[in-house]
């Protein structure tokens, strides 16, 4: 099977502009989980998605936001950047109570 | 707010020598996951761990999970320089939420 896959790989915005990231899980997998990994925080817990429904939340302001579709590729949104998000965005797919498999993650910077 | 402790963060070791690492919580945990990261990559599973006292093993790697399923360690027998990254425990809550709890993780150089 294919593994996770994350577009684009990189990326570079201005503050104040918005981003959209994309995540194609393994296939058959329904739940996608993102994160933000940064030097100072690690990784950190943003929100997951099954079947098209948020279940889950972490402690990130409402600009960071996420979807699911129907064939399970989900996306995050971040809306008026900031310096501080810049970071590389992972997303990690699973089977129900399975384990998660992380993608190559998009590293974002915010200029 | 369930926490993982890694310790240490920083390990610097020459090629041939053991070392181990440490994650610790005072949680329960349903399951825990240890991943290797290369840099600008995201984590690689390594094993994952579900029931107390199970300990496995991956080549010269070796993987405990504490009675209580609040704690692991990872112990690698004569590390080599391929051995070098960023290694990462994940703990997954009691309720399967998807939610991976990540420890700080330990950067382990290996020096030929």
């Amino acid at each position: 099977k294919a593994g996770v896959t994350q577009t684009p790989r990189y990326l570079i915005k201005t503050r104040g502009q918005q981003v959209t990231l994309s995540c194609s899980p393994i296939s058959g997998h329904r739940s996608v989980s993102w994160y933000q990994q940064t030097p100072g925080q690690g990784l950190q817990f943003l929100f997951e998605y099954f079947s098209e429904t948020q279940r889950n939340k972490g402690n990130f302001p409402g600009r960071f936001s996420g979807r699911q579709f129907s064939n399970s590729r989900s996306e995050m949104n971040v809306s008026t950047l900031e310096l501080g998000d810049s970071a590389l965005y992972l997303c990690a797919s699973r089977e129900p109570a399975d384990t998660q498999y992380f993608g190559p993650g998009t590293r974002l910077t915010v200029l | 707010t369930q926490l993982l402790e890694q310790s240490p963060q920083f390990l610097s070791i020459q090629e041939g020598e053991n070392l181990t690492v440490y994650c610790n919580s005072s949680s329960v945990f349903s399951s825990l996951q240890w991943y290797r990261q290369e840099p600008g990559e995201g984590p690689v599973l390594l094993v994952t761990v579900v029931t107390g006292g199970e300990v496995k093993k991956l080549k010269r790697l070796t993987f405990q999970f504490g009675d209580a399923r609040k704690d692991s360690s990872l112990h690698i027998t004569a590390a080599q320089p391929g051995d070098t990254g960023l290694y990462l425990c994940a703990g997954d809550g009691l309720s399967n939420t998807g939610k991976l709890i990540f420890g700080q993780g330990t950067t382990l150089q290996v020096k030929p």
